[in-house]
C-alpha cells in the first residue's frame, strides 16, 4: 500500500505570501498525484491533477510540480480565499495525505 | 452538469451494517473509463479513500477496510451503493462519493466532482 506523507500539517502565512506544501510517496508513482482544496463543511475541490495540470477554473497562482516520490503544491501569492486545508492524493491506489491547513498568520 | 448526492442513515449502532447510496446525474457509469469512488473524513481528520467502482464493474477497495466493504452500481438508476459491515464508533465520519473521469478521454486523474457529503454517527 502506497503511503503519502504530507508536510507541513499546518502553515501560517499572510496574504501575498508564496507558500509550498509537499507530499512524499512511499514508492515511485510517476506523476499520478492530485491536489485538492477543502474549506470547512465543504467537499474537497480538485485543483491539480497529474502532478502539474491545472483543473479548469482554478486560478493560475496554483501550481503543482514533482514526479516519482516528491510532489509540491505552490500558491504563488496567497489570497484571502486560499485559507483552507489542502490534500494530496496518489492515483496508483488512491490514498490521501494527512492534509495541510493554511491559516492566517 | 455533473452532480452527486449521498444518502443514508445519520445514526447507526455499533456492530450494525451501514448502507449508503450515491445518486448521480450528468454522466453515465457505463461510459468507458468512468468510475465513482467513496471517501470518508472523520471530524477534524484526514480524507480516507474507501472504494472505487468502474464502468466495467471492476471494483477496488482500501486494503485496511476490504473485508468490511462492498460497492455496487445500478447503471439504469444512476446509483452506486456502498455497504460497510460491523460499524464501530471510529467509523463516525462524513462520507462522500465522487466522480472519477475517464483518464484516457480527459487526461484527468482526480475526483473532479464530489457530493456534499453525509455525516454518519456510530453510537449506541
Amino acid at each position: 500500500d502506497i503511503q503519502m506523507t504530507q508536510s507541513p500539517s499546518t502553515l501560517s502565512a499572510s496574504v501575498g505570501d508564496r507558500v509550498a506544501i509537499t507530499c512524499r510517496a512511499s514508492q515511485s508513482i510517476g506523476s499520478w498525484v492530485a491536489w485538492y482544496q477543502q474549506k470547512p463543511g465543504k467537499a474537497p475541490k480538485l485543483l491539480i491533477y497529474m502532478a502539474s495540470s491545472l483543473e479548469d477554473g482554478i486560478p493560475s497562482r496554483f501550481s503543482g510540480s514533482g514526479s516519482g516520490t516528491e510532489f509540491t503544491l505552490t500558491i504563488s501569492s496567497l489570497q484571502p480565499d486560499d485559507f483552507a486545508t489542502y490534500h494530496c492524493q496518489q492515483w496508483h491506489s488512491w490514498t490521501f495525505g494527512q492534509g495541510t491547513k493554511v491559516e492566517i498568520k | 452538469q455533473i452532480t452527486l448526492k449521498e444518502s443514508g442513515p445519520t445514526l447507526v449502532k455499533p456492530t450494525q451494517t451501514l448502507t449508503l447510496t450515491c445518486t448521480f446525474s450528468g454522466f453515465s457509469l457505463s461510459a468507458t473509463g468512468v468510475g465513482v469512488g467513496w471517501i470518508r473524513q472523520p471530524p477534524g481528520k484526514a480524507l480516507e479513500w474507501l472504494a472505487l467502482i468502474f464502468w466495467d464493474d471492476d471494483k477496488r477497495y482500501s486494503p485496511s477496510l476490504k473485508n468490511r466493504l462492498t460497492i455496487t452500481k445500478d447503471t439504469s438508476e444512476n446509483q452506486v451503493v456502498l455497504t460497510m459491515t460491523n460499524l464501530d464508533p471510529v467509523d463516525t465520519a462524513t462520507y462522500y462519493c465522487a466522480h472519477r473521469p475517464s483518464i484516457s478521454a480527459s487526461g484527468k486523474a482526480g475526483f473532479d466532482y464530489w457530493g456534499q457529503g453525509t455525516l454518519v454517527t456510530v453510537s449506541s
